[in-house]
């Protein structure tokens, strides 16, 4: 079973750049379909964003204006830059991987999730 | 965008007894070519991701006991737990992946009365 393993500051002040890198352990990440999704304290998931190993992305319109999900299969990674964060992007960030090829597969391996505050 | 419902949004079920989580989506995520529904279910339990349970609407992930079991089609879903154990204990979302944006519903907590 593959592996995954989000890092990044716990910490970023409001109005910079979140970034967090996932790492992808046990195989490999040219196949299949990798996405973020968060979920603030005592809320909800939200769906952020997915990738393919080819870089084809889509995200979630809520976020496209200040979403990138970029790739680079070198490292077995794939990474989420969100700008101009607010308090309402704290939470906790899971990298996810679908059953399958395209995003009509449901998520089925979880990374353990980061917590991301956003705070001065 | 599809907007998927669930209810409750709690429920406390006796040990060994039935529980019913309901999932309502705004469109049909019935896929009519090959005839599969894009619907899953996931179990979270607290501070741990979230686990798949049931996806294609009632087929059972490898390694999940037989007490859970989906059902439905078209826009309306429910995921049951025909007797519940202790370790049930959790909240419980459905999810469309049939178009994007992908979206969960908002969650159902199971409790023990």
């Amino acid at each position: 079973q593959v592996q995954l393993q989000e890092s990044g500051p716990g910490l970023v002040k409001p109005s910079e750049t979140l970034s967090l890198t996932c790492t992808v352990s046990g195989g490999s990440i040219r196949s299949y379909c990798w996405s973020w999704i968060r979920q603030p304290p005592g809320k909800g998931l939200e769906w952020i964003g997915f990738i393919f190993y080819s870089e084809s992305a889509d995200y979630n319109p809520s976020l496209k204006s200040r979403v990138t999900i970029s790739i680079d299969t070198s490292k077995n990674q794939f990474s989420v830059k969100l700008s101009s964060v607010t308090a309402a992007d704290t939470a906790v960030y899971y990298c996810v991987r679908s059953k399958g090829n395209s995003y009509g597969y449901p998520f089925d391996d979880w990374g353990q999730g980061t917590l991301v505050t956003v705070s001065s | 965008d599809i907007v998927m419902t669930q209810s409750p949004d709690s429920l406390a079920v006796s040990l060994g007894e039935r529980a019913t989580i309901n999932c309502k989506s705004s469109q049909s995520v019935l896929y009519s070519s090959n005839n599969m529904t894009y619907l899953a279910w996931y179990q979270q339990k607290p501070g741990q991701p979230p686990k798949l349970l049931i996806y294609w609407a009632s087929t059972r992930e490898s390694g999940v006991p037989d007490r859970f079991s989906g059902s439905g089609s078209g826009t309306d879903f429910t995921l049951t737990i025909s007797s519940l154990q202790a370790e049930d204990v959790a909240v419980y979302y459905c999810q469309q992946y049939f178009t994007t944006p992908l979206s969960f519903g908002g969650g159902t907590k199971v409790e023990i009365k």
